[in-house]
C-alpha cells in the first residue's frame, strides 16, 4: 500500500521568509512517481513538479526547489522569499509507475504567507 | 500537456436529489480517474473509468451512489446520486497522458466541481 504523510497542517510565514513543506511517503514499489500540486483558494489543482524514484538529483525552478531523498523516503519542497500569491494548500503525492497512474495524495499543508 | 474542463465549476443542490457532472479532455486518454476532496480534506480516488469497460471503484464507494460513464476517449460523467450534506466536496478528474516521445507520463486535473448541498 502506498501512504503519504505531511506532518505539517498549517504554516505561516512573513512573506519573503524562506519556507520547507515536508512530505514522507511510503511504498513498496521500486519505480514510482512524486508530484507536488498547489491548490490556491479557488480549488484547481495546479502541477508543479514530478520526480521520477530513479532521479535524485535535486531541482530548482525559480524560487521552487525540491529535495529528493530516497534513503530516508522524502520529498521535500522549499520555497525561497515567499510572497503572498504563495498562499495555498500543497499537496505532495506518489503514484505507480507500473500500470495505471493512481495518485495517492498526502493530507495537505496549508500555506499562509502574511504580507 | 492537456485541457481538461469540468462542467459544473460549482452547484448548490437540494438533498436526495443527483448531480451529473462532466469532464471533457482535449486529448484522448485510456484512463480516467475521478477524486473527492471533502471539506479541508486531501483527495481521495473514488474511481478509474476506462473506455468500453465499467469503471473500477475503491473501497467505500459503489457504482449506485457514483454511476459513472465512459463512452469515449476524451469524455467521462460522474453522477453525485441521492445527494446529502455529506456528499459536499469538491469533484475533480483527472487523465493519465502518455508523452510517446519519452514515454513519461504525467497526471493532469480539471479544475474542480464544487458541489454543496442543502
Amino acid at each position: 500500500a502506498q501512504k503519504v504523510t505531511q506532518a505539517q497542517t498549517e504554516i505561516s510565514v512573513v512573506e519573503k521568509e524562506d519556507v520547507t513543506l515536508d512530505c514522507v511517503y511510503e511504498t513498496r514499489d521500486t519505480t514510482y512517481y512524486l508530484f507536488w500540486y498547489k491548490q490556491p483558494p479557488s480549488g484547481e489543482l495546479v502541477f508543479l513538479i514530478r520526480r521520477n524514484s530513479f532521479d535524485e538529483q535535486n531541482e530548482i525552478s525559480g524560487r521552487y526547489s525540491w529535495n529528493f531523498q530516497k534513503s530516508t523516503s522524502s520529498f521535500n519542497f522549499t520555497i525561497t522569499a515567499s510572497q503572498v500569491v504563495d498562499s495555498a494548500v500543497y499537496f505532495c503525492a506518489l503514484s505507480e509507475a507500473v500500470g495505471y497512474q493512481k495518485v495517492t495524495f498526502g493530507t495537505g499543508t496549508k500555506l499562509q504567507v502574511i504580507p | 500537456s492537456a485541457v481538461i474542463s469540468q462542467k459544473p465549476s460549482r452547484d448548490i443542490c437540494q438533498r436526495g436529489t443527483s448531480l451529473t457532472i462532466q469532464c471533457q479532455v482535449d486529448s484522448q486518454v485510456t484512463m480516467m480517474f475521478w477524486y473527492r476532496q471533502q471539506p479541508g480534506q486531501s483527495l481521495t480516488l473514488i474511481a478509474t473509468a476506462n473506455q468500453g469497460s465499467e469503471a473500477t471503484y475503491e473501497s467505500g464507494f459503489v457504482i449506485d451512489k457514483f454511476p459513472i460513464s465512459r463512452p469515449n476517449l476524451t469524455f467521462s460523467t460522474l453522477t453525485v446520486s441521492n445527494m446529502s450534506p455529506e456528499d459536499s466536496s469538491i469533484y475533480l478528474c483527472s487523465v493519465e497522458l502518455i508523452f510517446r516521445d519519452s514515454m513519461n507520463t504525467e497526471a493532469f486535473f480539471g479544475q474542480g466541481t464544487r458541489l454543496t448541498v442543502v
